[in-house]
């Protein structure tokens, strides 16, 4: 089984600011990890996802995120907000691929509701 | 290229009615997934289809069935819709490993 916790369902910060999004998850199998981002009325869009090697993965906008094994995280980070970031963020765990060429199910945090103030 | 389209994009049904959505994934991708999300929550896995079989199905009542078609395309249907049925319905199809491409999402709305 796998779940993802997500810390601060809102987080607030201002724009220039440091944003962290904290992701803890739990998996029996390696996981893949992934950040989504969503905006109002729209569907999902990738950031950046980890399977294997590099622990630091560099995604768009400029968001990046580390995975650690010891710590079971996967904290979404971006060193300098802009307004244009406000929006929400799931981060979301599979744990299998199917046939060598598709992940299975993903398993979505409950979400974090990113604000910008200027 | 076109990304995953879903139609149609709003719904109003009636408590007991039915409903069908469908997605179109991506040109050559062969998995297609359905998910729920309820408003104020991550989503939901629902169903995932994998070279027009079944590979996974969440923890969602019998009411709820898909199927995906030789063109990869696909179907979600859901019968006696109840009020919770309210959502919006995101499908979303995969190749290899660049992750899930996720469709702009189906509002369904029971009233």
């Amino acid at each position: 089984a796998q779940s993802v916790t997500q810390l601060g369902s809102h987080v607030s910060v201002s724009e220039g600011a440091l944003v962290l999004l904290r992701c803890n998850y739990s998996s029996s199998v390696p996981p893949y990890l992934f950040w989504y981002v969503q905006y109002p009325n729209q569907g999902l869009q990738l950031l950046l996802k980890y399977t294997t090697g590099a622990t630091l993965v560099k995604g768009i906008n400029g968001f990046e995120a580390e995975f650690k094994k010891s710590e079971t995280s996967f904290h979404l980070t971006k060193p300098s907000a802009h307004m244009s970031d406000a929006a929400e963020y799931f981060c979301a765990v599979s744990g299998i691929v199917l046939g060598g060429t598709s992940y299975g199910k993903l398993t979505f945090g409950q979400g974090t509701i990113l604000t910008v103030h200027p | 290229d076109a990304g995953v389209t879903q139609s149609p994009t709003h719904l109003i049904k009636t408590r007991g009615q039915h409903v069908t959505l469908r997605c179109s994934p991506i040109s050559g991708h062969k998995s297609v997934s359905w998910y729920q999300q309820v408003l104020g929550q991550g989503p939901q896995f629902i169903f995932q289809y994998y070279e027009k079989e079944e590979r996974g199905r969440g923890n969602f009542p019998d009411r709820f069935s898909a199927r995906q078609f030789p063109n990869y395309s696909s179907e979600l249907n859901v019968n006696a819709l109840l009020l919770g049925d309210s959502a919006l319905y995101l499908c979303a199809s995969s190749f290899g490993r660049g992750g899930y491409t996720f469709g702009s999402g189906t509002r369904l709305t029971v009233v």
